[in-house]
């Protein structure tokens, strides 16, 4: 049971907007900075978002990152075939002096 | 640009100890502005934190693996490492270093490396 909630499954067609959510509490998501990675098989994971919102250098702009309170989204819009793959949430959590994950969403792009 | 490389045997006997190292190329371990930690994955689940060093040796662990965790810093080679303990089929899991930018994210990853333990 992840301490960080994610839906297991989104899905969207080519050029659609998708959302993913990520819902914890105020001793992580709702008092620290939000993280969100893709993971691709056979590669090493990629930082999408940091700080919540913002967008390292050669992430697409079609990936953006909000919080309000104790919840989370990673938008993607443009969506293209190789966005299918798992994507993950992660904030330090302060209670229980740990980083802490959500358990990942599978994004199909149909 | 920097990039990490995990390394360390793939089949660990349980009671040993797993041994993994995470070498840092294009790019010094030895910087003030950033952490070095390890997190994993066990087939089918989710990311566990495992735990972060500085590069002075200063370390902080993942409370649930704390009393079977030890990390080390070696700046003359630009690498760090990891030892669990006592390890049981539950630590089956691909092994990820990152370096983490501090209490914000891990922005670099290595690939990972997959280890399994079984007799």
């Amino acid at each position: 049971q992840s301490v960080l909630t994610q839906p297991p499954s989104a899905s969207g067609t080519p050029g659609q907007k998708v959302t993913i959510s990520c819902s914890g509490s105020s001793s992580n998501i709702g008092g620290n900075f939000i993280s969100w990675y893709q993971f691709l098989p056979g590669t090493a994971p990629k930082l999408l978002i940091y700080s919540s919102n913002q967008r390292p250098s050669g992430v697409p702009d079609r990936f953006s990152g909000s919080k309000s309170g104790t919840s989370a989204s990673l938008a993607i819009s443009g969506l293209q075939s190789e966005d299918d793959t798992h994507y993950y949430c992660a904030a330090w959590d302060a209670s229980l002096n740990s980083w802490v994950f959500g358990g990942g969403t599978k994004l199909t792009v149909l | 640009h920097l990039q990490l490389q995990e390394s360390g045997p793939g089949l660990v006997k349980p009671s040993e100890t797993l041994s993994l190292t995470c070498s840092v190329s294009n790019g010094s371990i030895n910087t003030w502005s950033y952490y070095w930690g390890w997190i994993r994955q066990p087939p089918g689940k989710g990311l566990e934190w495992i735990g972060t060093i500085y590069y002075s040796g200063s370390a902080h662990y993942n409370p649930s693996l704390k009393s079977r965790v030890t990390m080390s810093v070696d700046t003359s080679k630009n690498q760090f490492s990891l030892k669990l303990t006592s390890v049981t089929a539950a630590d089956t899991a691909v092994y990820y270093c990152a370096r983490e930018m501090y209490m914000d994210a891990f922005d670099i990853w290595g690939q990972g490396t997959m280890v399994t333990v079984s007799s």
